[in-house]
């Protein structure tokens, strides 16, 4: 139930197309979804999120959408660039309850 | 924002020693908590360290084999004790934004092998 599955494990775009990441989840009182970015060396840092109360946020070239029906939501990343490559963490969170993390996806922008 | 310094940010160990990770934030927060994340896998949740009050451990953690000192709002320390190859890790230290519950700031992390 508390459970955030993400996919796909690892993915590869070329520079300038559409990175898309799935993530789904059991436990609809979860009201806070962020997406983190890590980079090799480096701790996770908070690069988008959203509450249920929307269907979509944007931010620059990096979009989440939300379907509170399909209990799923997703980071796009628009024109994506050599310099995104980075594991991505999709997370929820129900009120003061501690983050519960997917698996990650490390993503691969080819020049 | 808050800045964290972690350290040592990597370090190779015998199996049944201990390794103490030290986290130092620019900035006094509440709760700092300490998270794992094994070679490939997601972010675990080890325990939450609030100043002043023992440690909060989650599920499949405890205080033997992690102990953790939270002396002032600022400052935290863990252990990782009588260490195994499975401890192999990245040991991560984590706080939230002030005013911002939700937002986590994390060091950089521990890089830890265990031979």
């Amino acid at each position: 139930q508390q459970q955030v599955k993400q996919s796909p494990q690892s993915l590869i775009v070329q520079k300038g197309g559409i990175s898309i990441i799935n993530c789904a989840y059991e436990n609809t009182a979860f009201d806070y979804f962020p997406w983190y970015q890590q980079f090799p060396g480096k701790g996770p840092a908070l690069l988008i999120a959203i509450r249920p109360d929307v269907s979509e946020k944007k931010e620059g070239r990096f979009t989440i959408s939300f379907n509170k029906s399909a209990k799923q939501f997703s980071l796009h990343i628009m024109d994506s660039q050599p310099g995104d490559s980075a594991t991505y963490f999709c997370a929820a969170k129900q009120g003061a309850q501690k983050l519960v993390f997917g698996q990650g996806t490390r993503l691969t922008i080819n020049p | 924002s808050a800045v964290i310094s972690q350290k040592p940010s990597r370090d190779i160990c015998q199996r049944g020693t201990s390794l103490t990770i030290q986290c130092q934030v620019d900035s006094q927060v509440t709760m700092m908590f300490w998270y794992r994340q094994q070679p490939g896998q997601s972010l675990t949740l080890i325990a939450t360290a609030n100043q002043g009050s023992e440690a909060t451990y989650e599920s499949g953690f405890v205080i033997d084999k992690f102990p953790i000192s939270r002396p002032n709002l600022t400052f935290s320390t863990l252990t990782v004790s009588n260490m195994s190859p499975e401890d192999s890790s990245i040991y991560l230290c984590s706080v939230e934004a002030q005013g911002l519950r939700e937002k986590l700031f994390f060091g950089s992390g521990t890089q830890l092998s265990v031979l």
